[in-house]
């Protein structure tokens, strides 16, 4: 399999409930990210990894865990998730952190906390 | 923080008219990009600008990179309806060395075209 694997599509959790998204490349890229879109909203970053460091936080909520194990998976631990967390969440790669030749997205999650 | 503002909003054309919209920003990129989003998926790289002047096509597709570094615009030409999705623009600025850049992306255009 190629490009950038997101697993589960869909997933529909409550707010008590601990959940975790995957996210899986086999570009061999070297940095992973986690964004978030909303509705009518610009695409959020979220998360920067490279080299399976992380490198920037932007000021995302305890609730939202990240791990990133080695640079082909990264994943996003849930819990006590708001309803207003509902959105497609993204991964994507680039080759490196400088990004000049763009990211690859996966196809996202859409999470919907009820 | 840098801004990016594209425009149009929202889109709604019929099949084989033409398709403009654009991007500009408050700071100077070095680097444009284009990705389109189709429905239940992620976005996808359509074309990517190095240079401020560049013109580059990608078959219907054409995307140029602002003289001023501040702008770019998309071009669709003889739209059909598999083009019907979201466009994002973003911008990166790489100060060079070890420092890294970050994508920056505009808030999307949404295509409908009608058959």
């Amino acid at each position: 399999e190629t490009g950038v694997t997101q697993t589960p599509r869909h997933l529909v959790m409550g707010m008590t409930n601990k959940k975790s998204l995957k996210c899986e490349q086999h570009l061999g890229h070297n940095a992973m990210y986690w964004y978030k879109q909303s509705a009518k909203k610009p695409l959020e970053l979220m998360f920067v990894y490279n080299f399976k460091e992380q490198t920037e936080n932007n000021s995302v909520p305890s609730r939202f865990s990240p791990e990133c194990p080695n640079s082909s998976h990264l994943f996003l631990h849930l819990h006590t998730l708001q309803p207003e967390d509902s959105a497609l969440y993204l991964c994507a790669s680039s080759q490196d952190l400088e990004g000049v030749y763009g990211y690859t997205f996966g196809s996202g999650t859409r999470l919907t906390v009820v | 923080g840098q801004q990016l503002n594209q425009s149009p909003q929202s889109m709604f054309i019929q099949e084989g008219e033409d398709v403009s919209m654009n991007c500009t920003s408050s700071s100077i990129f070095n680097t444009w990009l284009w990705y389109k989003q189709d429905p239940g998926e992620g976005p996808v790289l359509l074309i990517a600008l190095y240079k401020a002047g560049e013109l580059t096509s990608n078959g219907r597709l054409t995307a140029q990179f602002g003289i001023t570094r501040k702008d770019s615009f998309l071009n669709i030409s003889a739209s059909i309806p598999s083009d019907v999705g979201i466009y994002f623009c973003a911008g990166l600025f790489n100060a060079g060395g070890t420092s890294y850049g970050k994508l920056t992306f505009g808030q999307g255009t949404i295509l409908t075209v009608h058959p």
